[in-house]
């Protein structure tokens, strides 16, 4: 069956402590993305990629990296430079054209400790 | 900008009662719109998608919306309610991005209770 997996489902991080999330498509979409979700505040774009080897900033990008080596992967990497980083991570993707429905993975709540 | 404004965080129904979940939009262009269902610690799934073919737009589970661009409103309805459309809800606005994929404005949810 083709979908998003996330992984892990669940992580805990000590302060100071860089921390990578893992995002798999196989339903052969260019675009990718990543969100975040804090109660209350809907989702907001952490950064997207339109194709392999390029990524852009979304609106809360600090604090955050990215990497698109390969058009299945999207793994998003939350520094230390991040202030307040505990939230639920979602990551999405989309064929690529302007009037696409975004299909969403299962996230990740990432919980700093 | 674009922006999505979810009228009420909570909404109570109860079991068989009609389910109105309210959506305002402001969009520079002509706009792309969503519904999508959250279960507790789950990602999104898409309930319906407007894109200017018709206003009224039918979605998965028996709902609907409809798109009044004089009201600038996606309001997200389901005749009857049942136990399981107990979730989050959100709607959202496309704006594309040059080169390809678009950009989703999501409103701050609201989250529909059904009671027996």
């Amino acid at each position: 069956d083709g979908g998003i997996t996330q992984s892990p489902k669940y992580l805990f991080r000590k302060e100071g402590q860089n921390v990578t999330l893992s995002c798999e498509q196989n339903l052969n979409h260019d675009a990718m993305y990543w969100y975040r979700q804090d109660p209350g505040q809907g989702l907001r774009l952490i950064y997207y990629s339109q194709i392999v080897n390029d990524f852009q900033k979304g609106d809360i990008a600090e604090g955050y990296s990215v990497s698109r080596e390969k058009k299945e992967s999207f793994p998003l990497t939350v520094t230390s430079a991040q202030k307040n980083p505990t939230a639920f991570y979602l990551c999405a993707s989309s064929p690529g054209t302007g009037t696409d429905t975004q299909y969403f993975g299962p996230g990740t709540r990432l919980t700093v400790l | 900008a674009q922006s999505v404004t979810q009228l009420g965080s909570h909404v109570s129904v109860s079991e068989g009662a009609l389910v109105l979940l309210r959506c305002n939009y402001s969009s520079s262009v002509p706009p792309y719109l969503f519904w999508y269902v959250q279960y507790p610690n789950q990602g999104l799934q898409l309930l319906l998608k407007y894109t200017s073919a018709a206003t009224l737009v039918k979605g998965i589970n028996g709902f609907e919306a409809e798109f009044k661009k004089s009201e600038t409103s996606f309001h997200l309805t389901k005749p009857s309610a049942h136990m399981s459309d107990a979730a989050e809800y959100f709607c959202a606005v496309s704006e594309g991005f040059t080169g390809g994929g678009n950009k989703l404005t999501f409103g701050t949810g609201t989250q529909l209770k059904v009671e027996l």
